[in-house]
């Protein structure tokens, strides 16, 4: 079974346009995170949650909205597309500790 | 805030030798934890070891095995008998104790020749 699976796995769209990713763990972690990796494989992270509580909001645009629907959830909405937006985005979980990584959805804004 | 340096952006390495990636960082905390994750081009973000700072000895999981001087913020990552599943880009990261922000390095290539 995976642990933290991320749907899509790709996604390409135009400028403009508003996206979604899922982020789903199963491992009954407490806190979830949202990272970013560009095209020099630089990993930023973006947001984190704590039972659905926010705890970690680095700068970014406010375009990006992260929802927590319950503690096996954190899903990342994207509003008004931008080329700059284009990288990888990883999912992550943790308790405590190490942090268990998603496979990556790769954003590609046209 | 704390930092975490990788020096090396590259590194290649014959099959069946010893390599050691290197790893700084910098923090005033006594207690926190210092990762290596492994992201191979199947892009999958891999924890290799983990080390605790309170700890004395060195962490090692079969070929891997760290070098951590906590006095010197430094902490390397050996990998004996290097196989090509090892090519990856390598990442260092910290994460102070009873927190959940981890902080990453800007990674090193490693590239394993046959």
């Amino acid at each position: 079974d995976t642990a933290v699976s991320q749907t899509p796995k790709y996604l390409v769209t135009q400028m403009g346009n508003d996206k979604s990713i899922k982020c789903e763990q199963n491992l009954g972690h407490d806190t979830m995170y949202w990272y970013k990796q560009d095209s020099k494989k630089f990993l930023k992270i973006m947001f984190s949650y704590n039972n659905k509580e926010l705890i970690i909001n680095e700068t970014v645009p406010n375009r990006f909205s992260p929802k927590s629907p319950d503690k096996a959830h954190l899903n990342l909405h994207i509003n008004s597309l931008e080329l700059g937006d284009s990288a990888v985005y990883f999912c992550a979980s943790s308790q405590d500790r190490e942090q268990f990584f998603g496979p990556g959805t790769r954003l590609t804004v046209l | 805030a704390q930092t975490v340096t990788q020096s090396q952006p590259e590194m290649s390495v014959q099959e069946a030798e010893t390599v050691t990636l290197s790893c700084t960082y910098d923090t005033s905390e006594s207690n926190y934890y210092l990762f290596w994750y492994k992201q191979p081009p199947s892009r999958q973000m891999i924890l290799v070891i983990r080390q605790e700072a309170y700890k004395q000895q060195n962490a090692t999981e079969n070929r891997f095995s760290v070098n951590f001087q906590k006095a010197a913020k430094s902490f390397s990552l050996k990998i004996s008998d290097s196989q090509l599943g090892d090519t990856a880009m390598y990442f260092c990261a910290f994460m102070k104790y009873n927190n959940n922000d981890m902080r990453f390095g800007a990674g090193t290539r490693l590239t394993v020749k046959p």
